[in-house]
């Protein structure tokens, strides 16, 4: 079982539309979960960080953990072109020091 | 917020060349920062943990006589790829996460080798 599990993609949504992404993790006592964005050739860039359980808002952007399912989703609100990314489920296992594990990424295509 | 500066951003170099790829903290220190590598279609794998003023801590399978990082202050890392084959090819990115409560990962932009 991987560290960190996310649908490849590409999840495909149109405009407007509230896009969904998914990932799950294995180790249970998990401390702090991020959500990174990265276009193609460059970069991740942070988009959301959550460690409690429950929503966070920022934005079109929410958040949402439930450490009970080992489970951990980004909903991006109003679906723009600009938004088409792989997005990335980071994970920083307790006891891990200050050490990330990514999932694969979930790649999002936002259509016209 | 917090910028990592990455240089340089794109090298090509001839297989059994040494390239040497800087990581910066511009507005925070560092006392610890990551080296990822990334191939086409693939997720970031973390190379090595870069520690100031000790030795790196490598992640398994990952020859650290190959792969030299440098921590030699609070602001700068260096990883420097010896003996470079095109195997080596890839996209090395850097992080670092100032201290304090909620403060994310930042990364650098990144650095595409290419060894020919």
């Amino acid at each position: 079982q991987k560290e960190v599990e996310q649908n490849s993609g590409p999840l495909s949504v149109p405009e407007g539309a509230i896009a969904s992404l998914n990932c799950t993790y294995s180790d249970r006592v998990s401390q702090s979960f991020f959500w990174y964005r990265q276009y193609s050739g460059k970069s991740p860039e942070l988009i959301m960080s959550i460690y409690s359980n429950g929503d966070k808002e920022d934005g079109r952007f929410t958040a949402q953990l439930n450490k009970a399912s080992q489970y951990v989703s980004l909903l991006i609100r109003d679906s723009q072109p600009s938004d088409s990314a792989t997005y990335l489920c980071a994970v920083n296992p307790r006891g891990g020091g200050n050490k990330l594990t990514f999932g694969t990424g979930t790649q999002l295509k936002v259509e016209l | 917020g917090a910028v990592v500066s990455q240089h340089p951003s794109r090298v090509i170099c001839k297989s059994g060349t040494s390239v040497k790829i800087e990581c910066r903290s511009l507005d925070f220190q560092a006392t610890t920062m990551f080296w990822y590598r990334q191939f086409p279609k693939q997720s970031l794998m973390l190379m090595a943990t870069s520690n100031e003023g000790s030795k790196a801590t490598y992640e398994q399978g990952v020859e650290k006589d190959k792969f030299l990082i440098n921590h030699a202050s609070l602001t700068l890392s260096t990883l420097t790829v010896t003996s470079a084959h095109p195997e080596d090819s890839s996209f090395y990115i850097c992080s670092a996460r100032p201290t304090g409560e909620g403060h994310g990962y930042t990364f650098g932009s990144g650095t595409r080798l290419t060894v020919v």
